[in-house]
């Protein structure tokens, strides 16, 4: 099993539409989330870190359910710019606290005309 | 430029050859992070410094990788006698311990053809 799973889509929207991509995460010890967003071919950037209170940023809404180690993105009014690849990750946080991080397999969005 | 820069952007080799990447972090930054991503995978941590100390190693850095950060500033990684499973893109990251959310800054690869 995965440390960090999500669902590798594509998913294809119209603009406008909302979107939301889920991902689970095995290690109950995990500090630290995030969603990062990578471009075809180009390196991932943080979207944004993801508390257990929840946060938003503009269309951006990520969510974190500890109990079910479960950390979801919500994207609304969907821009063509939106396009790529959302990949969920977890710090390492553990014993040794280097503050690895740990990548989910990527969502892919692409978002059509 | 301030952002992390990484050496060269490809590279292409025979299998056997011996193969060395540079990566140079944000000047301030004390960690040093070197991940592998392959198509359609996420990154993969292969090692990380703190300084110049190399503090963790995944199990996927076979003994033919070996990476170094000598004076605790730029980094080296180099695979020896590459094989074609080594072709990925090499990705280096940096931060700043003790900053903010530990949010870590990726130079722009260097992907790696093992022909």
């Amino acid at each position: 099993r995965k440390e960090v799973e999500q669902d590798p889509g594509p998913f294809n929207v119209p603009e406008g539409a909302t979107v939301a991509f889920n991902c689970t995460y095995s290690n109950s010890a995990s500090q630290s989330f995030f969603w990062y967003r990578q471009d075809c071919r180009k390196e991932p950037k943080l979207l944004m870190s993801v508390y257990s209170s929840g946060n938003e940023d503009g269309r951006f809404t990520a969510q974190l359910n500890r109990a079910s180690q479960y950390i979801s993105l919500l994207i609304r009014d969907s821009k063509l710019s939106d396009s790529a690849t959302y990949l969920c990750v977890v710090s390492d946080n553990g014993s040794s606290n280097t503050g690895k991080l740990i990548f989910g397999q990527g969502t892919t969005l692409q978002v059509k005309p | 430029d301030t952002g992390v820069s990484q050496d060269p952007r490809h590279k292409i080799t025979k299998r056997g050859q011996n193969v060395t990447f540079r990566c140079d972090p944000i000047s301030e930054h004390n960690r040093l992070y070197w991940y592998r991503q392959t198509l359609g995978q996420g990154p993969e941590f292969l090692t990380y410094f703190q300084n110049e100390a190399q503090l963790e190693k995944s199990r996927l850095l076979s003994d033919r990788f070996s990476a170094e950060r000598p004076k605790g500033s730029f980094s080296t990684l180099e695979i020896q006698r590459t094989e074609q499973g080594d072709s990925a893109m090499y990705l280096c990251a940096s931060s700043l311990l003790g900053g903010t959310g530990n949010e870590q800054f990726f130079g722009p690869g260097t992907r790696l053809t093992v022909l």
